[in-house]
């Protein structure tokens, strides 16, 4: 019944290391994104795809490098990882075109030690 | 640039005391206005969208209004379970579908 699912809820890993977050939405939607929120709750966008096309790019290091291998599935692979990377991830997704509701997974909590 | 702010950061309120949230944007081309509510450990959780000044819309106790600088989330008769961080974003003009979102303000309501 979840329309937009992320696995895994929790991640510790250690400094260096190379992580996935899988993304799965049920809701027909054509467009899927990844938000980052900080410590302070605040969200920003880091990625979207349409039709697994790459739309939205924001100022991101090159080690987060996301993958869409259909309209249904975003992957978020992280490189490399640094303290700073820890946050919480949320993947959402949407019908393409400006004004739609854009609906969020439960997010997905990564901890850098 | 687009922006957004949210104000108060935190607010707390007795049950049954109502209040308002605020939410000041500069947009280039606003295409809509989102409210969402987020409870402790989980995803946003759709509330509202506003697409043009003077529109309101509402659901149980909440009503949201715009105008070409600001929307207010007019919380009536709150209750406990109201409680949780309330987020506003918007949408430019554009068709990426990018929301760019406040900081939000946290609410407490106390028995």
């Amino acid at each position: 019944d979840t329309a937009v699912s992320q696995t895994p809820k929790y991640l510790v890993t250690q400094m260096g290391n190379d992580k996935s977050i899988k993304c799965e939405q049920n809701l027909g939607h054509d467009t899927m994104y990844w938000y980052k929120q900080d410590s302070k709750k605040f969200l920003k966008i880091m990625f979207s795809y349409n039709n697994k096309e790459l739309i939205i790019n924001e100022t991101v290091p090159n080690r987060f490098s996301p993958k869409s291998p259909d309209k249904a599935h975003l992957n978020l692979h992280i490189n490399s990882l640094e303290l700073g990377d820890s946050a919480v991830y949320f993947c959402a997704s949407s019908h393409s075109g400006a004004g739609n509701t854009i609906y969020f997974g439960e997010g997905s909590w990564l901890t850098v030690v | 640039e687009d922006q957004v702010t949210q104000s108060p950061e935190a607010l707390r309120l007795q049950e049954g005391e109502s209040s308002s949230l605020n939410c000041s944007y500069t947009v280039s081309g606003l295409r809509g206005l989102f409210w969402y509510r987020q409870d402790p450990g989980k995803g946003p959780e759709f509330l509202f969208t506003l697409y043009s000044a003077g529109e309101e819309k509402e659901k149980e106790r909440l009503k949201a209004t715009l105008t070409k600088k600001e929307s207010f989330l007019h919380i009536t008769a709150p209750k406990p379970e109201d409680s949780a961080t309330y987020l506003c974003a918007v949408q430019a003009n554009s068709n990426t579908g990018k929301l760019i979102f406040g900081q939000g303000t946290t609410l407490q309501v106390k028995p």
